[in-house]
């Protein structure tokens, strides 16, 4: 099976840089995925990580280590518009599916 | 393209009665996925199709819950009978697979129903 733990909740000011973590456990590994989900709206892709190391998307980043079983997505130069839920995804070696976090809600102040 | 297209938006409806939502995923997508969001239990898988085929329902909480895929183009997800803890958001979405390891795993979800069951 596969779980995944990231903080619930996250505050930041607008301009500021924020990590959000993401660990788990899985039998079995392909890759990391970020969405973005605002209120009342669905979720949007923003990365996605196969190999270790930084994938960067303009002001957002994406970071995985197999090793450690972690990831954490990097926002940088806040905006008020960046408020909203983040979830990490495992897609498992069982093709297709993808096991998502329980989100982190990110507020962003000004 | 429009992206994934789901109906009703928003249900409302009574204990015991049948509900029936639908899905028109991404023309040439090849994966379709049925989920269910609440606050208690966030986003849940309930099944996903592989060209058409049903791979895995291990997420459908219980045998009130059914989803069929007819076409590429199209697929249901019945409750019957409804209860009010199937009260959540519904997203469907789909995907173009892609040999494991490779490509982006992106998944595009549609807009969800929001199914209210009183």
């Amino acid at each position: 099976g596969q779980s995944l733990e990231q903080p619930s909740e996250v505050t930041a000011v607008e301009g500021a840089i924020v990590q959000i973590n993401c660990t788990y456990q899985t039998s079995g590994f392909y890759g990391l995925s970020w969405y973005q989900q605002h209120d009342g709206g669905a979720p949007t892709f923003l990365s996605y990580n196969a190999l270790d190391g930084l994938e960067e998307t303009g002001r957002f980043s994406s970071f995985l280590s197999r090793s450690d079983s972690y990831g954490y997505l990097l926002l940088q130069e806040l905006q008020m518009k960046d408020s909203a839920s983040y979830f990490c995804a495992v897609r498992g070696t069982n093709a297709g599916k993808s096991t998502f976090g329980d989100g982190t809600t990110l507020t962003v102040k000004p | 393209d429009a992206g994934v297209i789901q109906s009703p938006r928003h249900e409302v409806t009574e204990m015991g009665q049948e509900v029936t939502l639908r899905c028109k995923p991404i023309s040439g997508h090849d994966y379709l996925f049925w989920y269910r969001q609440t606050m208690m239990r966030g986003l849940e898988l309930l099944i996903y199709f592989n060209n058409n085929v049903p791979i895995d329902d291990s997420g459908m909480p219980e045998d009130r819950f059914s989803a069929k895929m007819p076409n590429a183009s199209f697929s249901t997800l019945k409750i019957q009978p409804s209860e009010p803890r199937d009260s959540a958001v519904y997203f469907c979405a789909s995907t173009f697979g892609t040999p494991a390891g490779q490509g982006s795993d992106e998944q595009f979800f549609g807009p969800g129903t929001r199914l209210t069951v009183l």
